[in-house]
Formats: C-alpha cells, structure tokens, sequence
C-alpha cells in the first residue's frame, strides 16, 4: 500500500497564482520528498525535507513538514504553463534506505 | 552527463510471457532502484540493488526478479505475464543506499495482452 496520499487530486489555476497541494504519511519518516512527473514520463526530483526541518525553499517552491500531524504541503507561486504536471509527495523511512512511498500524486493545470 | 536510460520505451507482450527491462544509472550512481506505476497511481517499489545484490524488496511476488553488473546497470525481469502487470516501469538511480533523492528515467510501457 501507498504511504502517502497527497489532497487534492486534481488542482487547475490561472497562470501567475500560487499552487498548494498538501500530502499526508502514516508512520514516522526520515524525510519527505516532492517529486514532479509530465505525462507518463520519470519523475523528477523537486525538494527534499528531513524530519527535523519544519520549512524549506527551492526557487518559486516552498515546502513545509508537520511531523505532529503526519502532513507536508508543496507551494508554488507565480505558477507559469511549464508547471503542468503531476506532483507527488515520497516518504523515506529509517532503515528502509532509498525505498520510497509514494502518493497517490496531485495533478496540476496551469491555464496561460 | 547522461542521466538514466532505460530500454525499450515501449513493450507488448502477451499474457504468459517472459519480459525483460533494462537500466542504466547516471554516471556516478551506484545504487538502482525499480518501481512500477499503474495508470493514475504513484510509484510502487519494487526492489532496490547495491553491490550486484537485492537490498530491499517491496510488495511484489518472485515473478519479478532482477540483476545488477558491475557497471551498476541492471535488468528486471518479469515471468509469467498477467494483464495487472501492465504500467510504467520506472529505473531509479542514486549515489548510496540511505535517503538519497532518486533520478528517475523515463521508464518502459509495458503492455500485457
């Protein structure tokens, strides 16, 4: 089963707004990523946040981490027509090394 | 610098059949990792190699098997083809075992009829 479920499904915006999809885990993580993926191609590697960092910035994105809550949310601001993609959210947990959980992943719409 | 490269891209094959799906990781890389995507879903792991050797394994049945050389590229290979097993087989590479970022490549569609 899938670690993570990211909310929500499917998000559309105009270009030039902010973009917010949230993720939530289960169990205790090492660390969260953000992985964006283009239409049925590989995903590429966004941001990375370990358990003891609450926020952290990567150009127009910013991510936080509520280990509390189990939850992580991805913003991107002044969103533009190339962001159009599938994003996904992936858990790493202790002593599993690189083997991640995936989401369910938040589709995104950018209108130009 | 090349990234990942994976072979075929695409890939039909019929119910029963043998299937077998290649990667190479970008350079520098030694660790590989697969994971298969259904249509709509996000990755599933299925196994991870370091040093020529499975290190971790997901939820998958002994159908799927896979090998790693020397120069780090690797093979999975799937026996007995069901029509479930139809999705995206993405390749994975990073440098190390532990809570790296992975380099996907842009993965084989695998068709089962």
């Amino acid at each position: 089963s899938q670690q993570g479920e990211e909310d929500p499904q499917a998000l559309s915006i105009q270009e030039g707004e902010n973009a917010t999809m949230n993720c939530s885990y289960k169990t205790s993580i090492n660390n969260l990523q953000w992985y964006r993926q283009n239409s049925g191609r590989g995903l590429v590697h966004l941001i990375l946040i370990r358990s003891n960092e609450r926020e952290k910035h990567s150009g127009r994105l910013r991510v936080t981490l509520d280990t509390s809550k189990k939850s992580s949310s991805l913003l991107i601001t002044a969103s533009r027509a190339a962001d159009t993609a599938s994003y996904f959210c992936a858990t790493g947990q202790t002593n599993t090394g690189n083997q991640f959980y995936f989401g369910t992943g938040t589709s995104l719409t950018v209108i130009p | 610098d090349a990234g990942v490269t994976q072979s075929p891209t695409h890939l039909i094959k019929t119910r029963g059949q043998q299937v077998t799906l290649r990667c190479s990781p970008k350079s520098g890389h030694d660790t590989v990792s697969w994971y298969q995507q259904a249509l709509g879903q996000g990755p599933q792991f299925i196994f991870q190699y370091y040093e020529e050797e499975e290190r971790q394994r997901g939820n998958f049945p002994d159908r799927f098997s896979g090998h790693q050389f020397p120069n780090y590229s690797s093979e999975l290979n799937v026996n007995a083809l069901l029509l479930g097993d139809s999705a995206l087989y993405l390749c994975a590479s990073s440098p190390g075992v532990f809570n790296s970022p992975l380099h996907f490549g842009n993965g084989t569609r695998l068709t089962v009829t």
